[in-house]
């Protein structure tokens, strides 16, 4: 079956400092990716996606690359702030069009 | 500009107890989901539904059953609420479009402690 793991968290970073969260997935077929991000309190919401290799997808200066050959989408942030403190989830939606989520990572930003 | 709905937002039952959790879409959504998001694991999908009048299992459906009476609204129903059944849980929708279905758009989940 599908399965997708991501780095473990908490991660705290300083504001502007440069953010990396790994997520690579297993799946048969080709899945389409996604980040979700989860505010305290509240739902999930899309944060980017990718349909198909070598596409990238970004949003509020977040971005991840499909990558084939090495099942990976990697999610970056060149310089973060206090306001992306939430956790974020690698997710991928297979040919039974069902989400199949990550753990989860948790991200604090520290003035 | 309601989205997905989910009510109660809060509950705490007994074990034995029964309740309903609802869940109310406005944007004329044909796929509805069931997650319960428990730490360390994620969200793990219970059951979904992909029309009116239809349900399927997901991959932890046993103890839950859910019920899709209107397009809008997908019940999910703990018959006797066990504590393993404390958890958050989150009802999403998606549209049918052949590029949209694959968004998922979220509600603000409900809290679920079973004692």
């Amino acid at each position: 079956g599908n399965s997708v793991t991501q780095m473990e968290g908490p991660v705290t970073l300083s504001e502007e400092a440069f953010l990396t969260i790994n997520c690579t997935y297993t799946a048969t077929g080709y899945p389409s990716l996604f980040w979700y991000v989860q505010y305290p309190g509240e739902g999930l919401q899309l944060l980017l996606k990718a349909t198909k290799a070598d596409d990238k997808g970004s949003n509020k200066g977040f971005e991840a690359t499909y990558r084939k050959e090495t099942t990976s989408f990697h999610l970056e942030k060149g310089s973060v702030q206090v306001s992306d403190s939430a956790v974020y989830f690698c997710a991928l939606i297979g040919s039974a069009r069902q989400l199949t989520f990550g753990s989860g990572t948790q991200l604090t930003v520290l003035p | 500009n309601a989205g997905v709905t989910q009510t109660p937002k809060f509950r705490v039952l007994k074990t034995g107890q029964s309740m309903t959790l609802l869940c109310a879409q406005d944007m004329n959504h044909e796929y509805m989901y069931w997650y319960r998001q428990d730490p360390g694991m994620g969200l793990r999908l219970i059951h979904y539904s992909v029309g009116e009048g239809t349900t399927a299992k997901g991959e932890v459906p046993d103890g839950y059953n859910v019920s899709r009476l209107k397009k809008q609204n997908f019940l999910l129903g703990l018959e006797s609420a066990a504590p393993s059944q404390t958890s958050v849980y989150f009802c999403a929708s998606t549209p049918s479009g052949a590029i949209a279905k694959n968004i998922q758009y979220f509600g603000a989940g409900t809290r679920l402690s079973v004692l």
